[in-house]
């Protein structure tokens, strides 16, 4: 078990350009999740897959950004036009479905920097 | 909607002391899970421990138990024997028990443990 997996760490953007967050969730989790965390705040949840499929959106998920999930395993969070209030750590996470053992465990964060 | 407070900003202990943070939530349902979680500076969030609403025993993992007033909707977070690896950002975060993964987190409380 690896745990959950972000890339990369760091971005740092110029305003109006595009980015793109990786993340590979733990083996064998049929539930990956994307929240955003801004500095002195909770994490505030984006969007969730159930394998491939995108179940829920927050409201906080502007046209601008995309999430995929392509063959239930991986998954990508692109913004795009970046803004300055874009800046925020893009936490990932993912769970099992099974039973209660339906435990959230979350990735390192990928923080983006608009600039 | 469902909503968290954590209304300690900032709290502090004597390393051994005992140190006791709070949360109350606001929800309709009968059904939920509740979780405290632990964010140590520029590392990821862990799960420290989770209470089902339906259990009347307060969960206890450890130095760490959790005093869960369901008609309060209260559930704060008492760590005993503190040690300098407690200190960190704690999130308390609520999840309905039909939900498929959406955490609602409260703004977190910043423990710091003093040696």
């Amino acid at each position: 078990d690896t745990g959950v997996s972000q890339n990369p760490r760091h971005k740092i953007t110029k305003r109006g350009q595009n980015v793109t967050f990786r993340c590979d969730p733990i083996s064998e989790h049929n539930r990956l999740y994307w929240y955003r965390q801004t500095l002195g705040q909770g994490p505030e949840f984006l969007t969730y897959f159930q394998n491939e499929a995108q179940l829920e959106k927050s409201r906080l998920l502007s046209d601008r950004f995309s999430a995929e999930r392509p063959k239930g395993s991986f998954s990508t969070l692109e913004i795009q036009r970046t803004e300055q209030g874009d800046s925020a750590m893009y936490l990932c996470a993912s769970s099992q479905t099974l039973g209660q053992r339906n435990t959230i465990y979350f990735g390192e964060g990928s923080w983006l920097t608009v600039v | 909607a469902q909503t968290v407070t954590q209304s300690q900003p900032e709290m502090s202990v004597q390393e051994a002391e005992t140190v006791t943070l709070s949360c109350t939530y606001d929800t309709s349902e009968s059904d939920y899970y509740l979780f405290w979680y632990k964010q140590p500076p520029s590392r990821q969030m862990i799960l420290v421990i989770r209470q089902e609403a339906y259990k009347q025993q307060n969960a206890t993992e450890n130095r760490f138990s959790v005093n869960f007033q369901k008609a309060a909707k209260s559930f704060s977070l008492k760590i005993s024997d503190s040690q300098l690896g407690d200190a960190a950002m704690y999130f308390c975060a609520y999840r309905d028990g039909g939900s498929q993964g959406n955490l609602i987190f409260g703004k977190g409380t910043k423990l710091s443990v003093k040696p």
